[in-house]
């Protein structure tokens, strides 16, 4: 159980265009999803907290109007970078906090979205 | 100031050592803590959360003194199949279940060598 799924599993695109990516739980419903990026040989960093139903808290230094995310389910929340530049280029992870868990809030990662901008 | 901080490595040990893991964290009002594993170029996979008391999972054991704001993770008769990079990862729970991102080490690098 707690499975969490993404959609694409990578992509390449141009500088200037737009770029969804899809964030499943597959088996679980998902009031809180998180999105979070990875640059080589960094840590994963936190860039916005997905809540079902209402907008994304971003994290500080995280554009929201680039990086629009959708949390329309308690199954899905999407991350769509807009007017993708190469500087974008990371690795875009996902996770979603199961409704009703522990107190130990834990999280399962989804597979991760490798993103390239030429 | 990092919020948490690990040594990077890489850490090259013989296949059946033990070898053992240290991270800091900055933030006192952190109250839940977790290794994670992550393989490269994968997401990372929760391999235990961390207790007050330490906990233990097989060959590996994971310790907390929140005094210190200190966590290990020693695992004991390594295998080839134990290197990856060790994230060592906080989060804050706030009151109410309002849940908030986790906040992950850089990692440590890992090598068991046959």
């Amino acid at each position: 159980g707690a499975v969490v799924s993404q959609h694409p599993s990578w992509v390449i695109c141009k500088s200037g265009t737009s770029v969804k990516i899809e964030c499943r739980s597959l088996d679980f419903q998902a009031t809180t999803m998180f999105w979070y990026r990875q640059f080589p040989k960094q840590s994963l960093m936190l860039m916005a907290t997905s809540n079902e139903g209402s907008k994304a808290t971003y994290e500080q230094g995280v554009e929201k109007d680039k990086f629009l995310i959708n949390h329309a389910s308690l199954t899905l929340s999407t991350l769509t970078v807009t007017s993708a530049h190469p500087e974008d280029s990371s690795f875009y992870i996902c996770s979603a906090r199961l409704r009703g868990g522990s107190s130990y809030n834990e999280q399962f990662f989804g597979p991760g979205t490798r993103l390239t901008v030429l | 100031r990092k919020e948490v901080e690990q040594d990077p490595g890489p850490f090259n040990v013989p296949e059946g050592a033990t070898v053992a893991f240290n991270c800091t964290y900055s933030n006192s009002a952190s109250q839940s803590f977790f290794w994670y594993r992550q393989d490269c170029r994968k997401e990372p996979k929760l391999l235990m959360s961390v207790y007050s008391s330490g906990n233990e999972d097989g060959r590996f054991t994971a310790q907390l003194n929140r005094a210190s704001q200190y966590i290990s993770l020693l695992i004991r008769d390594s295998k080839l199949s134990d290197s990856a990079t060790y994230l060592c990862v906080v989060n804050i729970d706030y009151p109410g279940g309002g849940a908030d991102g986790l906040t992950f080490g850089k990692g440590t690098h890992l090598i068991i060598q046959p």
